[in-house]
């Protein structure tokens, strides 16, 4: 069944360095998502980009986070220069239409992000 | 604002026993529920539900949507140690973002 593969699984960083987390989507899919999970509260939406555009970005998604999809199979996170409370499991998702209320999303297993 | 919640947060039961998980939703421009199972991985996906009062089942999972009351329910029945996950609930509306809820977080004994 196809899947969405991140990397790395796991990155511990210290605050004020640049992370970039990795994502494939699924090879079919146009549109794709980030999302993150801070350690016992809910997933949260970030982000979602089509199109080679960003279509949608939440509060949380700053100036200190951008996206990209530098060839035709990866979809990046990047984050500029981290801080603390940017800790969290990250998961990058796709979808094959856009509109999350008609269609389901697939999840990746999540890059967990420590940041010291 | 726009949120999902859902009860219990966690539920202890017994292996054979029958659990009943609780969503409420507040989504503009509502279209759709979806249900997931997360275990240490990936958010799996279980049911989309679009339309009210058509349950959706899957072996011994179901679901149910009421949009009139705007909640819905996801029933595991025989359950087995394998059932034990955290299951997320969350709505979709006329943008690309899901909104989640904290999930539930059921633990199956032997």
């Amino acid at each position: 069944e196809p899947e969405v593969t991140q990397t790395p699984s796991h990155q511990v960083t210290q605050m004020g360095q640049e992370v970039i987390l990795r994502c494939v989507p699924i090879s079919n899919h146009l549109y794709f998502y980030w999302y993150r999970q801070i350690l016992g509260q809910k997933v949260e939406f970030l982000v979602s980009f089509y199109n080679n555009e960003i279509s949608e970005k939440s509060e949380i998604f700053d100036d200190q986070f951008s996206v990209e999809r530098p060839d035709g199979s990866n979809f990046t996170l990047k984050i500029r220069s981290t801080k603390l409370e940017d800790s969290a499991m990250y998961f990058c998702a796709s979808s094959s239409t856009g509109n999350s209320g008609a269609n389901v999303l697939t999840f990746g297993a999540g890059s967990r992000l420590t940041v010291l | 604002e726009d949120k999902v919640v859902q009860s219990p947060l966690s539920l202890v039961v017994h292996e054979g026993d029958t659990v009943t998980l609780n969503c409420s939703y507040e989504v503009t421009n509502f279209r759709s529920l979806l249900w997931y199972k997360q275990e240490k991985k990936a958010p799996t996906f279980l049911f989309m539900l679009t339309s009210s009062g058509i349950e959706k089942k899957s072996g011994r999972l179901s679901s149910i949507l009421d949009k009139k009351e705007l909640f819905s329910i996801l029933n595991i029945t025989a359950t087995q140690t394998g059932d034990s996950a955290v299951y997320l609930c969350a709505g979709g509306g006329a943008t690309n973002k899901l909104i989640f809820g904290t999930g539930t977080l059921l633990a199956v004994q032997p």
